[in-house]
């Protein structure tokens, strides 16, 4: 069935340090895919998404390019601060049976130390 | 940005009695879900709603569970009877299309069955 993976349950990181966070789907369509950022008390929002394949999102200095040879949708920043300290989510949007379908992956909480 | 709001944001309830989590979406918004997040655990989809209709239910949207939006007003999740396993943050979204839109999440609503 379809799925979300993220590897990574917690990823610290030190101030200006640069982010690699891991997310592979499995589907047999044509995903759009997702990045939400959920802090601490709050909903999950919207990150960034791409809808076709090999292309590249942005938002706020993170990046993610769709990989549909390696089913991949990694999130990258450069450099990150501490506001970035917050749990990320990979999910896509699938078209399953005439009913578009949202799956998250497991989240990836991310602590950036001063 | 637009916002969508849960009353309430805690609910401490016994075990076997009714609860209702209330969402109140974007206004333009036409689609609806309810997520559930166990503390500490990823965030989980239960169900899909539109045009008065559920959509798509999860393994987890057990018979115990109703959802409805009456009228266009507040789109609700019912628990009755609840169950302790049912504690839980039980996150509303909205989105204006299935088409590539993203979802809007509420802040949550803490359950918490004693």
């Amino acid at each position: 069935g379809d799925s979300v993976i993220q590897m990574q349950g917690q990823v610290t990181l030190s101030e200006n340090d640069f982010l690699f966070i891991n997310c592979t789907y499995s589907t047999t369509g044509y995903p759009t895919l997702f990045w939400y950022v959920q802090y601490s008390g709050e909903g999950p929002q919207l990150l960034l998404q791409v809808t076709t394949a090999n292309n590249k999102g942005s938002s706020r200095g993170f990046e993610a390019t769709y990989d549909k040879g390696t089913t991949s949708f990694h999130l990258q920043k450069t450099s990150v601060q501490e506001i970035d300290s917050a749990v990320y989510y990979c999910a896509m949007r699938e078209l399953n049976t005439g009913n578009y379908k949202y799956v998250f992956g497991a989240g990836t909480r991310l602590k950036v130390i001063a | 940005g637009p916002k969508v709001l849960q009353i309430p944001s805690h609910q401490i309830i016994d075990m076997g009695q009714m609860v209702t989590l209330n969402c109140d979406p974007v206004s333009n918004h036409l689609y609806f879900y309810w997520y559930k997040q166990i503390l500490g655990q990823q965030m989980e989809f239960l169900v899909n709603f539109y045009n008065g209709k559920v959509m798509e239910k999860s393994k987890l949207f057990k018979d115990q569970f109703s959802v409805e939006r009456p009228d266009g007003s507040y789109f609700t999740l019912k628990i009755q009877p609840t169950a302790l396993e049912d504690s839980a943050v039980y996150f509303c979204a909205s989105s204006p299309d299935w088409g590539g839109y993203e979802q809007y999440f509420g802040p949550g609503t803490r359950l918490t069955v004693l």
